[in-house]
C-alpha cells in the first residue's frame, strides 16, 4: 500500500525566512510525485510534477526536489500570500494518486 | 481557463436523506475522481471512473455511490446521509498516460444534521 507523510504538520515562518517541508513517501513502482498548494475553503492547486530521483523544479520562491524515499519543498525568501496547506501525492503501479495529510503553512510579516 | 465545477459550494442535508453531488469537467479527461478532506486524515479516495459507464472503488467507498454517465459528468451519491458523512467533497479529473496532475474543483461543504 501506497504512503505518504509530511513533515511538519504546521509551520510558520517570518517573510524572508526560508525553509523546506518534508514528504517522505513508500511507493510500489513510482510513477510521479505530485505538490500541490491549498488555499482555505478551497480545491488543491497543481504546482508540481515529478518523476526520478535527482530532478527539481522551480516556480517563484518554490523549488521541488526528489530523492527515492523523499521529496522536498523549498520555500526561499517567503511572503505572506505564500500561506497555505502543501499537499504531497504519489502516483504508483496503481495510478491512482495517495496523498499526505499536508503541512500548514503560515508566513507572517 | 479549463475547469473542474462542482454544483454546491455548502450544502446541510438531513439524516437519512440521499445526496446528490455533481462535478463537471470541460477540458475532455479521461479519468475523474471523488476525495474527500477531514482535518488530521487527509484527501481520502471514495470513487474513480476511467470511462464513461466505468467506475472502480477507492479506499473509502461504503455508504456512497456514483453514477459517470457522459465523459464530462462524474457524479457522488450518498445512498443515506449520516453524520460521519459531512466532510468537504472534493472532485478531481485527469488525462490517461504520462502521470499527470489532477485538476480539483473548489470542492462541497456537506454537513449532515
Amino acid at each position: 500500500e501506497d504512503q505518504v507523510t509530511q513533515s511538519p504538520e504546521a509551520l510558520r515562518l517570518q517573510e524572508g525566512e526560508s525553509s523546506s517541508l518534508n514528504c517522505s513517501y513508500t511507493v510500489s513502482g513510482l510513477r510521479g510525485l505530485f505538490w500541490y498548494r491549498q488555499d482555505p475553503g478551497k480545491g488543491p492547486e497543481f504546482l508540481f510534477t515529478l518523476y526520478s530521483a535527482g530532478e527539481e523544479k522551480e516556480k517563484e520562491r518554490l523549488k521541488a526536489t526528489l530523492t527515492k524515499k523523499e521529496s522536498f519543498l523549498h520555500i526561499t525568501a517567503p511572503k505572506p500570500e505564500d500561506s497555505a496547506t502543501y499537499l504531497c501525492a504519489v502516483s504508483g503501479t496503481a495510478s491512482k494518486l495517495t496523498f499526505g495529510t499536508g503541512t500548514r503553512l503560515q508566513v507572517t510579516l | 481557463d479549463v475547469k473542474v465545477t462542482q454544483s454546491s459550494r455548502y450544502l446541510v442535508k438531513r439524516t437519512g436523506e440521499k445526496v446528490f453531488l455533481e462535478c463537471v469537467q470541460d477540458m475532455d479527461h479521461e479519468n475523474m475522481f471523488w476525495y474527500r478532506q477531514d482535518p488530521g486524515l487527509g484527501l481520502r479516495l471514495i470513487y474513480f471512473s476511467y470511462d464513461v459507464k466505468m467506475k472502480e472503488k477507492g479506499d473509502i467507498p461504503e455508504g456512497y455511490s456514483v453514477s459517470r454517465e457522459k465523459k464530462e459528468r462524474f457524479s457522488l451519491i450518498l445512498e443515506s446521509a449520516s453524520t460521519n458523512q459531512t466532510s468537504m467533497y472534493l472532485c478531481a479529473s485527469s488525462t490517461t498516460g504520462a502521470p499527470s496532475g489532477y485538476t480539483f474543483g473548489s470542492g462541497t461543504r456537506l454537513t449532515v444534521v
